[in-house]
């Protein structure tokens, strides 16, 4: 079945730094999403991507959908102590399930 | 307000028990699923409802039984549960029709048998 690679695994930075993660698949997505997850939490939709090559913010977040759809990053701008949480790519190769990534652990100096 | 909800938040029980957990939302929305987030907080998918009806049933043990009375419920049931049934148990929900995109949380059941 379909794979997501998620890198790095963990980010340990200073506040105030810019953060960037990424998803690769072997396979191409039709859609890509970003999600957050906190301790004792579920995970929360950050940002959805439905096109090759879109590129979409929320807030101090931006994320890009891959050209050849096999790929997506999530960039964090002057990251904040409450960006603390696992991130996690998923994705939907067609009308199936979403397959998520492993996640990356950030976690910031204040 | 809550958009989906879960219950209980905690669960701990022995092994050779059955438990249910129950989801609801909220939202509107036609689909509704049951992730397992283990230990390395890897999560994936067990099943998936449309409108009550059976559409993703991945590799689960038959012991995991959903149950879905009408399109805003999905309840998860396990019989004899086993010590690697322990996980964190979520809900989810999406609108449309098969399985689709924006998948909206629980707030997670965290599943301990001892």
């Amino acid at each position: 079945g379909q794979q997501l690679n998620q890198s790095p695994q963990s980010m340990f930075i200073q506040e105030g730094e810019d953060v960037s993660m990424n998803c690769t698949s072997s396979s191409i997505f039709n859609t890509w999403l970003w999600y957050k997850q906190e301790p004792g939490e579920g995970p929360v939709l950050l940002i959805a991507l439905y096109k090759a090559g879109e590129l979409t913010s929320n807030g101090r977040l931006t994320a890009q959908f891959g050209i050849t759809r096999k790929d997506s990053f999530l960039n964090i701008s002057a990251s904040i102590p409450s960006d603390v949480g696992i991130y996690f790519c998923a994705g939907q190769p067609g009308l199936d399930k979403l397959v998520f990534g492993a996640g990356t652990i950030l976690r910031v100096k204040s | 307000d809550t958009a989906v909800s879960q219950t209980p938040k905690y669960l701990v029980t022995q092994m050779g028990n059955d438990k249910s957990i129950k989801c609801e939302q909220n939202l509107g929305h036609d689909t509704m699923y049951w992730y397992k987030q283990d230990s390395k907080k890897f999560l994936k998918i067990m099943f998936s409802y449309n409108n009550k009806e059976l559409i993703i049933n991945e590799t689960v043990p038959n012991r995991f039984s959903p149950k879905s009375p009408d399109k805003a419920h999905l309840n998860l049931h396990i019989n004899s549960l086993e010590l690697g049934d322990s996980a964190v148990y979520f809900c989810a929900s999406s609108q449309g029709g098969l399985v689709s995109y924006e998948q909206y949380f629980g707030p997670g059941t965290r599943l301990t048998v001892t």
